[in-house]
């Protein structure tokens, strides 16, 4: 069965200092992994995804992953920080084609930009 | 575009009570989800479906939590009777087809059982 740990649950950085935001992933087949998103008083959304081709993967505010199968991670990223990145992120694992790809979220990582 | 609609945002109800939980997917959608997000914890499936067949409802309490999709639009889930750590939010989200496609989520409702 495929699960996933977020190993931290707060993380805060300055702001314009970069981050990093560890997840591992547990599966014996291969998997889709994606990175949601939920800033304050706000619901979920997908902020980036890997599913196959270029094992680093970019969202449109400057963050990136890179799935890397040998140590079974998904690590998200960004080199400078700003206040609104301020949200909780939650990283997914899906098992491709077990024919129903249902999404387990790790206990998610809550970062807190410090002015 | 429209978002992912859940009604109520908050309900708070007695143990033993029942309670039911509304969303409407973005339309168009085919797939809908259920999830139940407990107080520190990720989002955990509880049912999906594709129009209005289930899809997975393995980790649906099925003796307290049914869940309808008529139609294939709409999506009632309801709790009966409500438990204690039945207390979490209850998100709803909906995607145009399997799950390697963007999941939109609802703003959830936030259920407090006494």
């Amino acid at each position: 069965a495929q699960s996933v740990t977020q190993l931290d649950s707060q993380v805060p950085v300055f702001e314009e200092a970069p981050v990093e935001l560890r997840c591992n992933y547990s599966s014996s087949v291969s998997v889709y992994l994606f990175w949601y998103v939920q800033y304050p008083n706000q619901g979920l959304q997908l902020l980036l995804k890997y599913l196959s081709g270029s094992t680093l993967v970019e969202s449109i505010n400057g963050f990136e992953a890179e799935f890397n199968k040998s140590q079974t991670s998904f690590h998200l990223r960004k080199p400078s920080v700003h206040i609104s990145d301020t949200a909780e992120y939650f990283c997914a694992v899906s098992e491709g084609n077990s024919g129903n790809e249902k999404l387990t979220f790790g206990t998610g990582t809550r970062l807190t930009i410090i002015p | 575009e429209a978002g992912v609609a859940q009604s109520p945002r908050y309900k708070i109800i007695e143990k033993r009570q029942s309670v039911a939980f509304w969303c409407n997917p973005i339309s168009g959608h085919a797939t809908l989800y259920w999830y139940q997000q407990i107080l520190g914890q990720g989002p955990k499936l509880l049912i999906q479906f594709q129009n209005n067949g289930v899809v997975d409802d393995s980790q649906l309490p099925k003796d307290r939590f049914s869940a309808e999709r008529l139609k294939g639009v709409d999506s009632t889930l309801k709790i009966q009777p409500a438990k204690l750590e039945d207390s979490a939010v209850y998100l709803c989200a909906s995607s145009l087809r399997q799950n390697t496609d963007t999941q939109y989520f609802g703003p959830g409702t936030r259920l407090t059982v006494l």
